[in-house]
């Protein structure tokens, strides 16, 4: 049984946009919440996290929302960049251990 | 470079071969795990090594799949009688420690392809 799942496989925006990336888990002891970012041929990098005792994040552009009871956060990247596009893991971690889910492809266009 | 280093890049082989997987973590991170990836899913947790304690070796898929850790650095994942199911993109990554807050550092991956 999947316990971090992203269930659209893609998302296509405009260029300036809201991109919004969504994620819901099953396992309640997930404390701590990650976003990478993957491009082709390359590993996955780290984007932005959030710890379960907080419901917001920002970083720049990228701000993680994170609803406890619902078991969802989302990802938003205001304004999006074509540099943007790639595949999104949501992952979820349990004292360090992190659960990924199959990751959504983001496709910006100008 | 700094960041983690993954060999070979891509590999074929035929069905019933061994392989061999390798990677060298950041300098000084003490934890290091193997994902792999399959065609069109999320990454999967193979193997966990953290200092000198027992590796959690919880997702690995078969008893053909090991994977060493030498001196607490470079690590080998092997897959022994390689099955077509094997084919996918190995992941290593490492981090400073199992801790609370923390996120992975990883390689570009082994394209494992069996023929």
């Amino acid at each position: 049984d999947q316990q971090v799942k992203q269930n659209s496989p893609s998302l296509s925006v405009q260029e300036g946009r809201i991109s919004i990336l969504n994620c819901d888990y099953t396992n309640s002891m997930f404390d701590y919440f990650l976003w990478y970012k993957k491009y082709p041929a390359e590993g996955p990098t780290f984007l932005i996290s959030i710890s379960s005792i907080k419901d917001k994040n920002e970083d720049g552009r990228f701000t993680v929302f994170l609803n406890k009871s619902a078991k969802h956060l989302s990802l938003h990247i205001v304004p999006s960049q074509p540099g943007d596009s790639a595949v999104y893991f949501c992952a979820a971690s349990d004292a360090g251990k992190s659960t990924f889910g199959d990751g959504t492809t983001l496709t910006v266009k100008p | 470079g700094a960041g983690v280093s993954q060999s070979p890049s891509n590999k074929v082989t035929e069905k019933g071969k061994d392989v061999e997987l390798r990677c060298d973590p950041i300098s000084g991170h003490t934890a290091l795990y193997w994902y792999r990836q399959s065609l069109g899913q999320g990454l999967e947790f193979l193997i966990y090594f953290q200092g000198n304690s027992a590796p959690d070796k919880s997702g690995l898929p078969s008893d053909r799949f090991s994977a060493e850790r030498t001196g607490g650095s470079v690590s080998t994942l092997t897959i022994q009688r390689t099955q077509q199911e094997d084919s996918a993109v190995y992941l290593c990554a490492s981090s400073q420690n199992r801790g609370y807050n923390e996120k992975l550092f990883f390689g570009s991956g082994t394209q494992l392809s069996v023929l």
